[in-house]
Protein backbone atom coordinates (compact mmCIF):
# COMPACT_ATOMS: atom_id res chain seq x y z
CA UNK A 1 0.00 0.00 0.00
CA UNK A 2 1.15 3.88 -0.55
CA UNK A 3 0.91 6.05 2.18
CA UNK A 4 2.42 9.68 2.78
CA UNK A 5 3.05 11.12 5.88
CA UNK A 6 3.39 14.74 7.09
CA UNK A 7 3.82 14.58 10.42
CA UNK A 8 3.22 18.69 11.18
CA UNK A 9 0.08 19.84 10.47
CA UNK A 10 1.49 23.28 11.40
CA UNK A 11 4.21 24.79 10.54
CA UNK A 12 5.75 28.44 11.42
CA UNK A 13 9.05 30.29 11.01
CA UNK A 14 10.34 33.81 10.71
CA UNK A 15 11.13 35.52 7.63
CA UNK A 16 14.47 34.61 6.66
CA UNK A 17 15.13 31.29 8.81
CA UNK A 18 15.29 28.04 7.21
CA UNK A 19 12.08 26.32 6.41
CA UNK A 20 12.26 21.89 6.62
CA UNK A 21 8.69 20.42 5.88
CA UNK A 22 9.27 16.54 6.70
CA UNK A 23 7.39 13.99 4.32
CA UNK A 24 7.64 10.18 4.95
CA UNK A 25 6.62 7.47 2.98
CA UNK A 26 5.64 3.81 2.93
CA UNK A 27 5.56 1.68 -0.54
CA UNK A 28 7.46 -1.13 -1.21
CA UNK A 29 8.06 -0.59 -5.00
CA UNK A 30 10.51 2.11 -6.72
CA UNK A 31 8.22 5.94 -6.05
CA UNK A 32 8.08 9.05 -7.64
CA UNK A 33 7.73 11.35 -5.38
CA UNK A 34 6.87 15.39 -5.43
CA UNK A 35 5.71 18.16 -3.42
CA UNK A 36 2.32 19.82 -4.47
CA UNK A 37 2.03 23.51 -3.15
CA UNK A 38 -2.07 25.34 -2.86
CA UNK A 39 -1.46 29.41 -2.70
CA UNK A 40 -4.13 30.92 -0.91
CA UNK A 41 -7.09 31.05 -3.20
CA UNK A 42 -5.49 29.03 -5.97
CA UNK A 43 -5.10 25.93 -7.37
CA UNK A 44 -3.26 22.91 -6.18
CA UNK A 45 0.19 23.04 -7.89
CA UNK A 46 3.15 21.14 -8.82
CA UNK A 47 6.45 22.56 -6.96
CA UNK A 48 9.21 19.75 -7.22
CA UNK A 49 9.45 16.23 -8.33
CA UNK A 50 12.28 14.06 -7.39
CA UNK A 51 12.89 12.65 -10.44
CA UNK A 52 14.37 16.34 -11.36
CA UNK A 53 16.24 17.28 -8.67
CA UNK A 54 15.49 20.87 -9.27
CA UNK A 55 15.40 23.86 -7.32
CA UNK A 56 11.78 25.81 -7.61
CA UNK A 57 11.02 29.23 -5.81
CA UNK A 58 14.69 28.20 -3.99
CA UNK A 59 12.94 24.79 -2.19
CA UNK A 60 14.83 21.55 -2.88
CA UNK A 61 14.30 18.23 -1.22
CA UNK A 62 16.19 15.04 -1.53
CA UNK A 63 14.72 11.30 -1.61
CA UNK A 64 16.16 9.76 0.97
CA UNK A 65 15.27 5.79 0.16
CA UNK A 66 16.78 4.53 3.69
CA UNK A 67 15.13 6.70 5.49
CA UNK A 68 11.96 6.91 3.18
CA UNK A 69 12.05 10.67 3.33
CA UNK A 70 10.88 13.42 0.78
CA UNK A 71 11.30 16.01 3.12
CA UNK A 72 11.31 19.88 1.33
CA UNK A 73 13.61 22.89 2.38
CA UNK A 74 14.74 26.12 1.80
CA UNK A 75 17.33 28.25 3.45
CA UNK A 76 15.74 31.12 3.55
CA UNK A 77 12.27 31.37 4.23
CA UNK A 78 10.34 34.71 2.25
CA UNK A 79 6.53 35.39 3.28
CA UNK A 80 5.24 34.44 -0.21
CA UNK A 81 6.08 31.17 1.06
CA UNK A 82 3.21 30.93 3.33
CA UNK A 83 0.93 28.04 1.72
CA UNK A 84 -0.31 24.57 1.73
CA UNK A 85 2.18 22.06 1.32
CA UNK A 86 1.50 18.60 -0.05
CA UNK A 87 3.74 15.77 -0.03
CA UNK A 88 2.58 13.32 -2.61
CA UNK A 89 3.07 9.80 -3.78
CA UNK A 90 3.14 8.06 -7.17
CA UNK A 91 3.27 3.96 -7.13
CA UNK A 92 2.12 2.34 -10.34
CA UNK A 93 -0.53 4.56 -11.52
CA UNK A 94 -2.35 6.79 -9.22
CA UNK A 95 -1.03 10.23 -6.82
CA UNK A 96 -1.36 9.46 -3.08
CA UNK A 97 -1.44 12.47 -1.05
CA UNK A 98 -0.68 13.36 2.50
CA UNK A 99 -2.14 15.39 4.86
CA UNK A 100 -0.97 18.43 4.18
CA UNK A 101 1.51 20.84 6.11
CA UNK A 102 0.19 24.72 6.69
CA UNK A 103 3.51 27.16 6.19
CA UNK A 104 3.16 30.69 7.74
CA UNK A 105 6.04 32.66 7.47
CA UNK A 106 6.10 35.58 10.04
CA UNK A 107 7.82 39.04 8.95
CA UNK B 1 -7.92 29.52 -20.27
CA UNK B 2 -6.29 26.30 -21.23
CA UNK B 3 -5.95 24.52 -18.12
CA UNK B 4 -8.35 22.33 -16.54
CA UNK B 5 -11.66 23.07 -16.11
CA UNK B 6 -14.84 22.49 -13.61
CA UNK B 7 -18.36 22.58 -13.28
CA UNK B 8 -19.81 23.89 -10.97
CA UNK B 9 -17.99 25.28 -8.79
CA UNK B 10 -20.39 25.14 -6.08
CA UNK B 11 -23.41 22.95 -5.43
CA UNK B 12 -25.60 22.94 -2.68
CA UNK B 13 -28.34 20.05 -2.40
CA UNK B 14 -30.28 18.28 0.06
CA UNK B 15 -29.42 15.19 1.65
CA UNK B 16 -30.70 12.28 -0.51
CA UNK B 17 -30.50 14.10 -4.01
CA UNK B 18 -28.11 13.08 -6.96
CA UNK B 19 -25.93 15.17 -8.50
CA UNK B 20 -23.74 15.54 -11.56
CA UNK B 21 -20.28 17.38 -11.54
CA UNK B 22 -18.20 17.83 -15.02
CA UNK B 23 -14.67 17.95 -15.71
CA UNK B 24 -13.00 19.20 -19.48
CA UNK B 25 -9.17 18.22 -18.62
CA UNK B 26 -6.22 19.61 -20.56
CA UNK B 27 -6.79 18.27 -24.40
CA UNK B 28 -3.62 16.98 -25.02
CA UNK B 29 -3.87 15.10 -21.49
CA UNK B 30 -4.71 11.07 -21.82
CA UNK B 31 -5.32 10.77 -18.17
CA UNK B 32 -7.50 12.16 -15.88
CA UNK B 33 -7.79 11.69 -11.99
CA UNK B 34 -11.06 12.18 -9.69
CA UNK B 35 -9.97 13.36 -5.94
CA UNK B 36 -11.70 14.54 -2.94
CA UNK B 37 -10.49 16.84 0.05
CA UNK B 38 -12.35 17.66 2.93
CA UNK B 39 -11.06 20.06 5.39
CA UNK B 40 -7.92 19.37 7.18
CA UNK B 41 -6.88 16.52 4.87
CA UNK B 42 -5.08 16.08 1.78
CA UNK B 43 -7.09 14.73 -1.47
CA UNK B 44 -8.42 11.82 -1.27
CA UNK B 45 -8.03 9.44 -4.59
CA UNK B 46 -11.15 8.49 -5.89
CA UNK B 47 -10.67 7.24 -9.87
CA UNK B 48 -8.14 7.15 -12.58
CA UNK B 49 -8.77 7.13 -16.56
CA UNK B 50 -6.48 6.18 -18.93
CA UNK B 51 -8.06 7.72 -22.21
CA UNK B 52 -12.09 6.31 -21.98
CA UNK B 53 -11.17 3.50 -19.64
CA UNK B 54 -11.25 3.77 -15.97
CA UNK B 55 -8.26 1.72 -14.27
CA UNK B 56 -8.80 2.37 -11.07
CA UNK B 57 -11.05 2.61 -8.61
CA UNK B 58 -10.62 3.65 -4.55
CA UNK B 59 -12.09 1.00 -2.69
CA UNK B 60 -13.24 3.64 -0.46
CA UNK B 61 -15.11 4.83 -2.82
CA UNK B 62 -19.33 3.56 -2.57
CA UNK B 63 -21.68 2.50 -5.12
CA UNK B 64 -23.22 5.72 -5.24
CA UNK B 65 -20.29 6.83 -6.74
CA UNK B 66 -20.13 6.63 -10.52
CA UNK B 67 -17.42 8.68 -12.84
CA UNK B 68 -17.59 8.34 -16.60
CA UNK B 69 -15.19 9.58 -19.45
CA UNK B 70 -16.85 8.82 -22.61
CA UNK B 71 -14.52 9.62 -25.88
CA UNK B 72 -11.72 9.92 -23.75
CA UNK B 73 -12.25 13.75 -23.59
CA UNK B 74 -14.41 15.50 -20.34
CA UNK B 75 -15.22 13.34 -17.52
CA UNK B 76 -18.70 13.53 -14.95
CA UNK B 77 -18.56 12.05 -11.40
CA UNK B 78 -22.56 11.73 -10.50
CA UNK B 79 -23.19 10.91 -6.40
CA UNK B 80 -26.13 9.07 -6.04
CA UNK B 81 -28.56 9.80 -2.51
CA UNK B 82 -26.12 12.46 -1.16
CA UNK B 83 -25.50 11.92 2.18
CA UNK B 84 -24.16 14.97 4.61
CA UNK B 85 -20.87 12.91 4.62
CA UNK B 86 -20.51 13.71 0.94
CA UNK B 87 -19.61 17.54 1.44
CA UNK B 88 -16.28 17.69 0.41
CA UNK B 89 -14.06 19.68 -2.47
CA UNK B 90 -14.36 17.39 -5.53
CA UNK B 91 -11.05 17.81 -7.90
CA UNK B 92 -10.51 16.87 -10.96
CA UNK B 93 -6.84 16.79 -11.99
CA UNK B 94 -4.92 15.46 -15.87
CA UNK B 95 -1.47 14.81 -17.17
CA UNK B 96 -0.04 13.17 -19.63
CA UNK B 97 3.54 12.87 -18.44
CA UNK B 98 3.18 12.10 -14.37
CA UNK B 99 2.52 15.72 -13.82
CA UNK B 100 -0.53 17.03 -12.57
CA UNK B 101 -2.61 20.05 -13.13
CA UNK B 102 -5.42 20.42 -11.07
CA UNK B 103 -8.74 22.32 -11.48
CA UNK B 104 -10.28 24.79 -8.82
CA UNK B 105 -12.49 22.34 -7.92
CA UNK B 106 -16.45 21.83 -6.72
CA UNK B 107 -17.54 22.38 -3.72
CA UNK B 108 -20.33 20.54 -2.54
CA UNK B 109 -22.80 20.94 0.09
CA UNK B 110 -25.12 18.31 1.39
CA UNK B 111 -27.82 19.50 4.09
Amino acid sequence: AQRVTQPEKLLSVFKGAPVELKCNYSYSGSPELFWYVQYSRQRLQLLLRHISRESIKGFTADLNKGETSFHLKKPFAQEEDSAMYYCALKGAQKLVFGQGTRLTINP
Amino acid sequence: DTGVSQNPRHKITKRGQNVTFRCDPISEHNRLYWYRQTLGQGPEFLTYFQNEAQLEKSRLLSDRFSAERPKGSFSTLEIQRTEQGDSAMYLCASSSTGKLFFGSGTQLSVL
